[in-house]
């Protein structure tokens, strides 16, 4: 079975903060994706990378920034941390060079509050 | 663009059938997913399609019809614990996946 772990379930910073949000997957995946999920929003994408040092904005990047620096870790990062961050965030992540039926693997979810 | 629409909140009835619709329109269409999600934990996998037509797994059906942008999902036989959130996402060609609302389902006694 595919594992997504993200670093923490919970977390509570302060406003200005730099944060840092860990995934890291056990299956050797090429594309992986942050999402924040808001109610009445769903899950909406803020990065994603299909590559080692390779990223893409999504939906709702600003504020955000993220780093691959090896296959199995893709970290988000919050510049400097607002209040109107704090939400859900998913990690995920998805083989690539299959067919379209692989879906995306999720991890449990960090909840982040911004104070 | 892209827009993804489900409905918001169901009621259903123990032991009975349900089906949660989805409408989409997205460029460069290359399926559509099911995710089941119990409160506080990870979207999971229930279902894929990228053809016309309706997919069978056990309880659970999804529906496809491209030239409609629309499909649905069907739980038949339902069980208190199939009480969740059912996120409808589309996979454009992009590989990015574009997820609706989520459908919040209660299922009562």
């Amino acid at each position: 079975d595919v594992k997504v772990t993200q670093s923490s379930r919970y977390l509570v910073k302060r406003t200005g903060e730099k944060v840092f949000l860990e995934c890291v997957q056990d299956m050797d995946h090429e594309n992986m994706f942050w999402y924040r999920q808001d109610p009445g929003l769903g899950l909406r994408l803020i990065y994603f990378s299909y590559d080692v040092k390779m990223k893409e904005k999504g939906d709702i990047p600003e504020g955000y920034s993220v780093s691959r620096e090896k296959k199995e870790r893709f970290s988000l990062i919050l510049e400097s941390a607002s209040t109107n961050q704090t939400s859900m965030y998913l990690c995920a992540s998805r083989p690539t060079g299959t067919e379209g039926r692989v879906p995306q693997h999720f991890g449990d979810g960090t909840r982040l509050s911004i104070l | 663009g892209q827009n993804i629409d489900q409905p918001t909140e169901m009621t259903a009835t123990e032991g009975a059938i349900v089906q949660i619709n989805c409408t989409y329109q997205t460029s460069g269409f290359n399926g559509l997913f099911w995710y089941q999600q119990h409160a506080g934990e990870a979207p999971t996998f229930l279902s894929y399609n990228v053809l016309d037509g309706l997919e069978e797994k056990g309880r659970f059906s999804s529906f496809l019809s491209r030239s409609k942008g629309y499909s649905y999902l069907l739980l038949k036989e339902l069980q208190m614990k199939d009480s969740a959130s059912y996120l409808c996402a589309a996979l454009n060609t992009g590989n990015q996946f574009y997820f609706g609302t989520g459908t919040s389902l209660t299922v009562i006694p």
